[in-house]
Parts: structure tokens; sequence; C-alpha cells
């Protein structure tokens, strides 16, 4: 079965640095793969999307790549901010049709 | 405009007693979705109404969890005779019929079974 991989410990770092969030998977690669991020207390937002076809995806200061040969992809939050911090979740579609997996999200502190 | 919203936010009960757990989606959503997160953990897919199309099940944990969805929007989700590993945040999300799927997610029932 597929499994997803996010790193469970939390990610520490310094404000105004880049934070850089991993999420492998296993077997086949998915039509589509999103970010969410989730604040305690509150359910998931969305960030971004990435399809197959794509490396890259830019928004604002969120960059997501997707490495379709090392099944992994990044996510990237340049200059980062205290506000920055929250749990961030990977979610893949496999099927392109509309049923998201979701990893066990890694949660980010960004220490002023 | 409104998100999702979820009802009620907060649930104690005791062990082996039925709950429902509402959910009204986002207007003109099609699709709706409940998940269930418990502490520290990712989203655990339950059960997935697309349109009038019959519902995806395959994610129940039990017979004792079903789902139901009235006139393609308010959907109560409900558990039987509870048990303490049902304890979680219950979450549910719908999406627009011409998104990439993008989730638009309620802020979560918090269900405690004592």
């Amino acid at each position: 079965s597929q499994k997803i991989e996010q790193n469970s410990e939390a990610l520490n770092i310094q404000e105004g640095k880049t934070a850089t969030l991993t999420c492998n998977y296993t077997n086949y690669s998915p039509a589509y793969l999103q970010w969410y991020r989730q604040d305690p207390g509150r359910g998931p937002v969305f960030l971004l999307l990435i399809r197959e076809n794509e490396k890259e995806k830019r928004k604002e200061r969120l960059k997501v790549t997707f490495d379709t040969t090392l099944k992994q992809s990044l996510f990237h939050i340049t200059a980062s901010q205290p506000a920055d911090s929250a749990t961030y979740l990977c979610a893949l579609d496999w099927n392109a049709g509309n049923m998201l997996t979701f990893g066990g999200g890694t949660r980010l502190m960004v220490k002023p | 405009g409104a998100g999702v919203s979820q009802s009620p936010s907060n649930k104690v009960t005791e062990k082996g007693k039925d709950v429902e757990l509402r959910c009204d989606p986002i207007s003109g959503h099609t699709a709706l979705y409940w998940y269930r997160q418990s502490l520290g953990q990712g989203l655990e897919f339950l059960i997935y109404f697309q349109g009038n199309s019959a519902p995806d099940k395959s994610g129940l944990p039990s017979d004792r969890f079903s789902a139901e969805r009235t006139g393609g929007s308010v959907s109560t989700l409900t558990i039987q005779r509870t048990q303490q590993e049902d304890s979680a945040v219950y979450l549910c999300a719908s999406t627009p019929p011409s998104s990439y799927n993008e989730q638009f997610f309620g802020p979560g029932t918090r269900l405690t079974v004592l």
C-alpha cells in the first residue's frame, strides 16, 4: 500500500531563515500533491498544489518542489516568521479523483 | 462567504453512548469528506460523498460508524456504542465541482469518550 512519510520531529529554525520540510512517498507517483497548514485547534488550510508533471510551484514566500524520481516533495518557506509556526501536512492524490491521503505532518517552530 | 461549519465544537460522552456529529459544507460544494485526527497524528480518511453517487465508505473503521448526507448538503456522522479509542477530532471538508481537489476544512469536533 502507499505510504507517506513526513518528519514527525519538530523543525526549529530562526526567524529570517528558510524552512524546508520533506514529504516522501512510496510506490508510484501521485497525480497531484498538496500542502496544507494546520494551526492548533483548527482544520487544515490549503496552501499549494503541484501536479505530477510540474517540478516547482511558488506562491509568495512559499515554494514546493516535486521530484518523481526521488519520490519526494520539498516545501520551503523563505524569510520565515514566527507567524509561520504551525504544522504542515502534505497530501497526495494518486488517482486524480478527489481522494487525498494525508501525511502525519511536521511541526515548524520559528523563533524570533 | 461562510466556510465549512461543524457542530458541536466539543462533545464529551460516556462509553457505550451514541453520538452524532454535523457538518455544513460550503454552499455549492459537491464533494464532502470526513476525517479523524488523533492527538498529534495526521488525518485518517473515513468517508467521502460526491454528488448523488454512492459514498466511498472504505475508511470507516468499524460498523459502529456511519454517515449520511441529506439533499446533497448537510452531513451527519454517527458513532454508535462509542469506545474510548473513538476519542479524536473529527474533521469535515468540502470541495467545489471545479476544484483541483483543494479541500476546505471545518474547525472540527473534538470528541472525548470517558
